[in-house]
């Protein structure tokens, strides 16, 4: 089965720091991973994408790499800031390339 | 650019009850997702339409679990009847295409069953 895992544990930074968040998949390599955020009470908002033969993305405060050998995507939020505080879900192309599959989501606090 | 709309946006039913939720997705957007979020854990697919036909719909429980987009616009979620395990934030989402296409996603509809 196709399947992808982020870190359920909280993470808890100062403001000004980097926040670096860890999506892990199994099996074959998808063309593409996406990066969601969502605040409490509301639906995830789509931050990145990143295809499986670009190694590095980036938005602004915001990078996403993918490494196909160990199988993992990592996002990055420098000068974090309060406002930056909320969960982060990654998600993964199914083979067929028409259907999504979410991480459980990591949560990201930022204090200031 | 009006975003995906719900409704209602909590639901508090007893066991065995029916229950059915709406879905306006954004103008123009071919497909649209119903997926269901377990609190603590990531949306989970139940249904995908393109425009007014099923593309995939493996992971809804078709026992209890029913879902329509007659016109290919508008749709509707029903589970009847419904389950404690049920209680999850039901959430809608529309893109474009299928596949690569970003999602955009609706404030989603607490359900909690007693």
């Amino acid at each position: 089965s196709q399947k992808i895992e982020q870190n359920s544990e909280a993470l808890n930074i100062q403001e000004g720091k980097t926040a670096t968040l860890t999506c892990n998949y199994t099996n074959y390599s998808p063309a593409y991973l996406q990066w969601y955020r969502q605040d409490p009470g509301r639906g995830p908002v789509f931050l990145l994408l990143i295809r499986e033969n670009e190694k590095e993305k980036r938005k602004e405060r915001l990078k996403v790499t993918f490494d196909t050998t160990l199988k993992q995507s990592l996002f990055h939020i420098t000068a974090s800031q309060p406002a930056d505080s909320a969960t982060y879900l990654c998600a993964r192309l199914n083979n067929a390339g028409n259907m999504l599959t979410f991480g459980g989501g990591t949560r990201l606090m930022v204090k200031p | 650019e009006a975003g995906v709309a719900q409704s209602p946006r909590y639901k508090i039913i007893e066991k065995r009850q029916s229950v059915a939720f709406w879905c306006n997705p954004i103008s123009g957007h071919a497909t649209l997702y119903w997926y269901q979020q377990i609190l603590g854990q990531g949306p989970k697919l139940l249904i995908q339409f393109q425009n007014n036909g099923v593309v995939d719909d493996s992971q809804l429980p078709k026992d209890r679990f029913s879902a329509e987009r007659l016109k290919g616009v508008d749709s509707t979620l029903k589970i009847q009847p419904a389950k404690l395990e049920d209680s999850a934030v039901y959430l809608c989402a529309s893109s474009m295409r299928r596949g690569a296409d970003t999602q955009y996603f609706g404030p989603g509809t607490r359900l909690t069953v007693l």
